[in-house]
């Protein structure tokens, strides 16, 4: 079965800095997608960047890029210039076609002004 | 395009009672998730439709758990008997717009349940 690990429960950065959030899973196929979801209280889960396993060239969504190495099986999320409203839980998911989405436990992340 | 809607947004109910929870997709989506979210975690996958057929059920998820699509529309999450474990967020989610090259998974606003 497919799993999705997210090894940093809690992150924090200095708003407009970069902060990398972690992501890494398990998977026997080659052909997939991974995704980031971000979570704020209102617990609106609302998509962030998307990823197709086939495609070497990294996701970049404004000031959200991923830096996804798929024989690491690792799919790593940073944010650019960091602002308040980046607060939030985050979510990696996993997604093989046909399949259902598999999510990771989440990182929360707080924005210091 | 009005999203994924879910309904109702809060449900209070007393340990034993029966619960429904519906979920209207995205009007073209032919794929309909059930999801489970305790507060601080993941969400955690109960079952998912393609069209009206369910093709995945997690075995996780008790009998007490019944979930319909009866024309490929909307969905309803039935809760028998429930028991205060059964406190959760539930989300409702949609995806498929012609193809997997477009795969997107849309959320509704999530049903919460509190079993008294």
């Amino acid at each position: 079965a497919q799993t999705v690990t997210q090894s940093q429960p809690e992150m924090s950065v200095q708003e407009a800095e970069t902060v990398t959030l972690s992501c890494t899973y398990d998977t026997s196929e080659s052909d997939y997608y991974l995704f980031w979801y971000k979570q704020p209280p209102s617990r609106q889960m609302i998509l962030v960047i998307r990823q197709e396993a086939y495609k070497q060239q990294n996701a970049t969504e404004n000031r959200f890029s991923v830096n996804f190495q798929k024989a690491a099986k690792s799919f790593s999320l940073k944010i650019s210039d960091s602002q308040l409203g980046d607060a939030a839980m985050y979510f990696c998911a996993y997604l093989n076609y046909g399949q259902n989405f598999v999510f990771g436990p989440g990182t929360r992340l707080s924005v210091l002004p | 395009d009005t999203g994924v809607s879910q309904d109702p947004r809060h449900k209070i109910t007393k340990r034993g009672q029966n619960v429904t929870f519906r979920c209207d997709p995205i009007s073209e989506h032919n794929r309909l998730y059930w999801y489970r979210q305790t507060l601080g975690q993941g969400p955690e996958f109960l079952t998912y439709f393609q069209n009206e057929a369910q093709l995945e059920k997690s075995r996780l998820l008790s009998d007490r758990f019944s979930a319909e699509r009866p024309k490929g529309s909307f969905s309803t999450l039935e809760i028998q008997r429930t028991e205060q474990g059964d406190s959760a967020m539930y989300l409702c989610a949609s995806s498929g717009q012609g193809g997997h090259l477009n795969e997107k998974l849309f959320f509704g606003s999530g049903t919460q349940l509190s079993v008294l």
